[in-house]
């Protein structure tokens, strides 16, 4: 079994719609954060977290929300979702020892917003 | 600030020749730097990282990567492509509050 996952893979939405993207994770780690990544831009950091009670915002947060609900969860919130959140979704983990540490993927979800 | 710089987007590589993909880097402590490779359709998979010691660092599926501080880069290589290394490679420099810094990417097309 993976230890990040992502639900759903792929969502197609409508312009205005909230949409809630999910990360699972089984591998223990405190750290987790949501990126979002663009043809040709890289991968963006758009929140992260190093506990239940500890929430950051990245470099490209305008127009998202995320709850850690728990060590191993961490959902990405877009509350009214526009054309340009188009994107690949992604949710990593880190074990946070050292202060210095690498980061684990998920496989992606794909939201394509009409 | 902290950025990393991937020239072109697109590679092209024949089937058994030299894989070399740039990275240069700007950070003001010194630097975590990482490859990742993203296959198609699936998330980003770590190929290898530099942390401290050893400037040449080895990774999997014959990628090696070799850290030099005064020319602020990470190259990385393979000696000779194979089919399946096609796929997008990042390049990443990990910044204040363990964040990461990520390039534009290298889409690498393998030639046969």
């Amino acid at each position: 079994d993976a230890d990040v996952t992502q639900t759903p893979r792929n969502r197609i939405t409508k312009t205005g719609k909230r949409i809630m993207l999910e990360c699972s994770q089984t591998k223990g780690h405190d750290r987790m954060y949501w990126y979002r990544q663009d043809p040709g831009l890289g991968l963006r950091l758009i929140y992260y977290s190093f506990d239940v009670k500890d929430i950051n915002k990245g470099e490209i947060s305008d127009g998202y929300s995320v709850s850690r609900q728990a060590q191993a969860k961490f959902s990405l919130s877009l509350e009214s979702a526009i054309p340009n959140q188009t994107a690949l979704y992604f949710c990593a983990t880190s074990d946070g020892t050292g202060g210095r540490d690498t980061q684990y993927f998920g496989p992606g979800t794909r939201l394509t917003v009409l | 600030a902290q950025s990393v710089t991937q020239l072109g987007s697109h590679v092209s590589v024949s089937e058994g020749a030299l894989v070399l993909l740039r990275c240069n880097y700007s950070s003001s402590v010194p630097p975590y730097l990482f490859w990742y490779v993203q296959y198609p359709n699936q998330g980003l998979q770590l190929l290898l990282k530099y942390t401290t010691g050893a400037t040449l660092v080895k990774g999997i599926n014959g990628f090696e990567a070799e850290f030099k501080k005064s020319e602020t880069s990470f190259h990385l290589t393979k000696p000779s492509a194979h089919m399946s290394d096609a796929a997008e490679y990042f390049c990443a420099v990990l910044y204040g509050n363990n964040r990461l810094a990520f390039g534009k990417g290298n889409q690498v097309v393998v030639i046969p």
